[in-house]
């Protein structure tokens, strides 16, 4: 039944070794976003992909990067992961319609960094 | 340009109510709902469209005051299962995609 399914739940990596965290819809949905959430904080948008078109969010750092090979699919690259970074990972997607924006989230990755 | 909610932080006991609300500098097209629950995503409760809506199921109910760029959201005779953190998510124009996330509210409704 999940509709937004994030691969690995958890995912412990070390300072500066590359990681990849995966994301896939069964909703057909157009839009997916990749948000990073800090304790007691809210989501905060790191880049979304309107179809193929990647928009990055202007304070997302560079570490950050983004692949949507098919509609089903998205993956959040971090080339060379601090310790500031480990954080709730959140994919989401939406059916743009106007003025229905609503997202649907997955379960998220919670990322830890050594 | 986050949205400001208020309380931070709220302890009810089951079958009270509660108010919790988010202000925006911005002017509003939308307003989500989102509640989440720890170490869980969150949930989609609902959405207010500008030109003053009301929105409500069971228990738990909203208002979108355009003018005054805020939204409220109403829980009435609360339940333990209303436990978690409330979200407000502000969309600032048609078709932009974004949502820009509320501070956050935590609701903890205790027996």
């Amino acid at each position: 039944d999940a509709m937004v399914i994030q691969n690995p739940r958890y995912q412990v990596t070390q300072f500066g070794k590359p990681v990849t965290l995966s994301c896939s819809q069964t909703l057909n949905h157009n839009v997916m976003y990749w948000y990073q959430q800090k304790s007691s904080q809210a989501p905060k948008l790191l880049f979304h992909y309107y179809d193929k078109d990647f928009n990055n969010e202007a304070d997302t750092p560079d570490n950050f990067q983004s692949r949507r090979p098919n509609t089903s699919f998205c993956f959040l690259d971090i080339r060379s992961p601090g310790l500031g970074d480990a954080a709730m990972y959140l994919c989401a997607t939406s059916r743009t319609r106007q003025g229905q924006n609503i997202q649907y989230f997955g379960a998220g990755t919670r990322l830890s960094v050594l | 340009q986050q949205p400001v909610q208020s309380p931070q932080a709220v302890i009810l006991r089951e079958g009270e109510d509660a108010v919790i609300n988010c202000s925006s500098s911005k002017a509003l097209y939308s307003v989500h709902w989102y509640r989440q629950k720890h170490g869980e995503a969150p949930v989609f409760l609902m959405i207010l469209l500008k030109g003053g809506e009301q929105k409500g199921h069971d228990k738990i109910s909203a208002s979108f005051n355009e003018k005054k760029q805020q939204s409220s959201l109403y829980l009435t005779a609360s339940q333990l299962s209303y436990s978690g953190t409330y979200f407000c998510g502000t969309e600032w124009q048609t078709g932009a995609n974004n949502l820009f996330f509320g501070t956050g509210t935590r609701l903890t409704v205790i027996p």
